[in-house]
């Protein structure tokens, strides 16, 4: 099976611009979820999909949001961006249930001038 | 409040054993560990993942007590490629609600 693919892999944008990320989850996986990593830092989650609906949602301020299509690709937009959110977008994919591994994509590098 | 807790960063040395322990107090009964190995620049690795006792795969095992309270990864053997991030995961099975460990960063030295 083909791995997880996230679209693009590098981006530069500037302050106060939008940006969308694309995640393409593993065939069959219903689940998608999205961290932020900033260097030196944890897993921050984000957010998390699961058959089109939003599952689970972390701390993070409402000019990130996201939505899972019905074939489960999940795209991730974040609007007026600030410097902070540069950082290594991640998105995982999974069966969505407990037992189910998060399989990860390669990340987006997003740097915001 | 769920929460899961290791150490920030531990040092080895080439060819020995390291153990990575997590604490998660508040687990419930039908959540699952699970472990993650992250490089710089690159997404999380799955490693191992277990309900209780002991898991044993071709990379590590991971030994679970009755109580389910805290697990450990253990790395048999470590070499200078083992130097990385290693994540502790356990997913509620009521909301599937992900609580990642804030990572131990493992350094191998030669």
């Amino acid at each position: 099976k083909a791995g997880v693919t996230q679209t693009p892999r590098y981006l530069i944008k500037t302050r106060g611009q939008q940006v969308t990320l694309s995640c393409s989850p593993i065939s069959g996986h219903r689940s998608v979820s999205w961290y932020q990593q900033t260097p030196g830092q944890g897993l921050q989650f984000l957010f998390e999909y699961f058959s089109e609906t939003q599952r689970n949602k972390g701390n993070f301020p409402g000019r990130f949001s996201g939505r899972q299509f019905s074939n489960s690709r999940s795209e991730m937009n974040v609007s007026t961006l600030e410097l902070g959110d540069s950082a290594l977008y991640l998105c995982a994919s999974s069966l969505g249930t407990s037992g189910g591994t998060q399989f990860f994509g390669p990340g987006t590098r997003l740097t915001v001038l | 409040l769920a929460k899961t807790t290791q150490p920030i960063s531990m040092d080895s040395y080439e060819g020995q054993e390291v153990n990575i322990t997590c604490s998660h107090n508040n687990i419930a009964t039908n959540d699952y560990i699970t472990w993650y190995q992250q490089f710089p620049s690159q997404g999380p690795r799955f490693i191992i993942q277990g309900y209780k006792t002991k898991v044993t795969n071709e990379v590590a095992s991971l030994f679970i007590p009755a109580d389910r309270k805290s697990s450990t990864l253990s790395l048999p053997r470590v070499s200078l490629s083992d130097t990385a991030v290693y994540y502790c995961l356990v997913v509620r099975d009521s909301n599937y609600q992900l609580i990642w460990g804030a990572g131990t960063k493992l350094i191998i030295k030669p």
